[in-house]
């Protein structure tokens, strides 16, 4: 079964400093996907990125960027220069391919980011 | 931008009660799913939905819970008998075509508080 393990439950930087999410995940297919989700205090998820599993290259989006290895089944997040508008729930989810073409979404339980100001 | 909607965004309910949550999803999708998140917890699957009928559902939605779309636009989530534990907020999302790849667009959510 798939799992997505988020070890970090709660993390508060002071604004413009970098900040590094954690996500370990699990599963036995050999393709797959992983996402990032941000969840502001207004509750909406919001779609980051999305890697598959054939893809190691990092990825960078502004101040946004992700390290995804797959010899240890990591999809690291990392914000530079962190902002308070930063401020969610980030969580990881991955999407196995098999089983059909249901490829629901299992999430982690999210990291809590606070940047103050 | 085409986007998933939900109604309510608050729905107030006394246990025992059925509700139905609605969901408009984007309309040339085909995939279909509910997920929910208890307060302070991580986001759960319940059910996918493609064809007119479920294509799979988790250990969550049991007989309490049911999902149509009785036209060609709505999706709906019913729970039959409302419980205190089915305070969650519900999203539901689609997906345009089969295949991982293609990305969950996610409703707003609707809170549902069951008192």
């Amino acid at each position: 079964a798939q799992k997505v393990t988020q070890a970090q439950t709660e993390i508060s930087v002071v604004e413009k400093e970098d900040v590094t999410l954690d996500c370990v995940y699990e599963t036995r297919d050999t393709t797959y996907y992983l996402f990032w989700y941000k969840q502001p205090p207004s509750g909406e998820l919001v779609f980051l990125i999305r890697r598959n599993s054939f893809d190691e290259q990092n990825e960078i989006s502004g101040r946004y960027s992700w390290n995804f290895q797959k010899s240890t089944s990591s999809f690291n997040f990392t914000i530079t220069a962190s902002q308070v508008v930063d401020s969610a729930v980030y969580f990881c989810a991955l999407s196995e391919v098999s089983g059909g073409s249901n490829y629901k979404l299992t999430f982690g339980k999210g990291t809590l980011l606070t940047v103050n100001p | 931008e085409p986007e998933v909607t939900q109604t309510p965004s608050h729905q107030v309910t006394q246990m025992g009660q059925e509700v139905i949550l609605r969901c408009v999803p984007i309309s040339n999708h085909l995939y279909f799913y509910w997920y929910r998140q208890i307060l302070g917890q991580k986001v759960e699957f319940l059910v996918s939905f493609y064809n007119n009928e479920i294509s799979e559902k988790s250990e969550i939605f049991d007989d309490q819970f049911s999902v149509e779309r009785p036209d060609g636009s709505n999706f709906t989530l019913k729970i039959r008998s409302t419980k205190l534990e089915d305070s969650a907020m519900y999203f539901c999302a689609s997906r345009e075509r089969p295949g991982a790849r293609y990305e969950q667009y996610f409703g707003p959510g609707t809170r549902l508080t069951v008192t």
